[in-house]
């Protein structure tokens, strides 16, 4: 089953306003969850790091104050878009790794945003 | 940024046919993962090589890590439309999480 969930799946906003997408880890604590972006066909593209009590890294070309990431416990990661614009419209992934092993890598499902 | 080209970045084939895919760095990786994404999902682990030179089997999917620990192929035999997909290799998780460029397949029926 799953072991990271993302909320929503697909979301579609009018432009100018804000959107909010969760991660969660299942049944695992997660200190550090990252966050993707990807257009159709591309690979994912490393946006941030989120870090639990602290500030998350930002990717050089990422726009901190566009998207907001707040790692509010060690299971629920949020990132927030705003001000959407069309151009922001993409699909977003998170991940969270388990502690210890190469292999301890789980991503979400996925969030599609749409913005009009 | 740890780079880790992909090619080819697109291969459409028909039902039945071979392929390979490639991973290549001028980084030399502890170890290196392989990923397909279906259309919509997350990325899904396939397999995870570790020592230079090895070679693991998935089924009808071969996977080989270069001696050298730079660069990986994925070879796929008689291919199949479940077999569609976006293949994406990184190196293991550590601090940031970087992925291959990726190879987007299409498996003709």
């Amino acid at each position: 089953g799953a072991v990271v969930s993302q909320h929503p799946s697909r979301v579609i906003c009018k432009s100018g306003t804000s959107v909010k997408i969760e991660c969660r880890s299942l049944d695992f604590q997660a200190t550090t969850m990252f966050w993707y972006r990807q257009f159709p066909k591309k690979s994912l593209m490393l946006m941030a790091t989120s870090n639990e009590g602290s500030k998350a890294t930002y990717e050089q070309g990422v726009e901190k104050d566009k998207f907001l990431i707040n790692h509010a416990s060690l299971t629920l990661s949020t990132l927030t878009v705003t001000s959407a614009h069309p151009e922001d419209s993409s699909f977003y992934i998170c991940s969270a790794p388990l502690a210890g092993g190469p292999d301890a890598q789980y991503f979400g499902p996925g969030t599609r945003l749409t913005v009009l | 940024t740890q780079l880790l080209e992909q090619s080819p970045q697109f291969l459409s084939i028909q039902e039945g046919e071979n392929l390979t895919v490639y991973c290549n760095s001028s980084s030399v990786f502890s170890s290196l993962q392989w990923y397909r994404q279906e259309p919509g999902e997350g990325p899904v682990l396939l397999v995870t090589v570790v020592t230079g030179g090895e070679v693991k089997k998935l089924k009808r999917l071969t996977f080989q890590f270069g001696d050298a620990r730079k660069d990986s192929s994925l070879h796929i035999t008689a291919a199949q439309p479940g077999d569609t997909g976006l293949y994406l290799c990184a190196p293991s998780p550590g601090n940031q999480f970087y992925f291959g460029t990726g190879t987007s397949l299409t498996v003709i029926p």
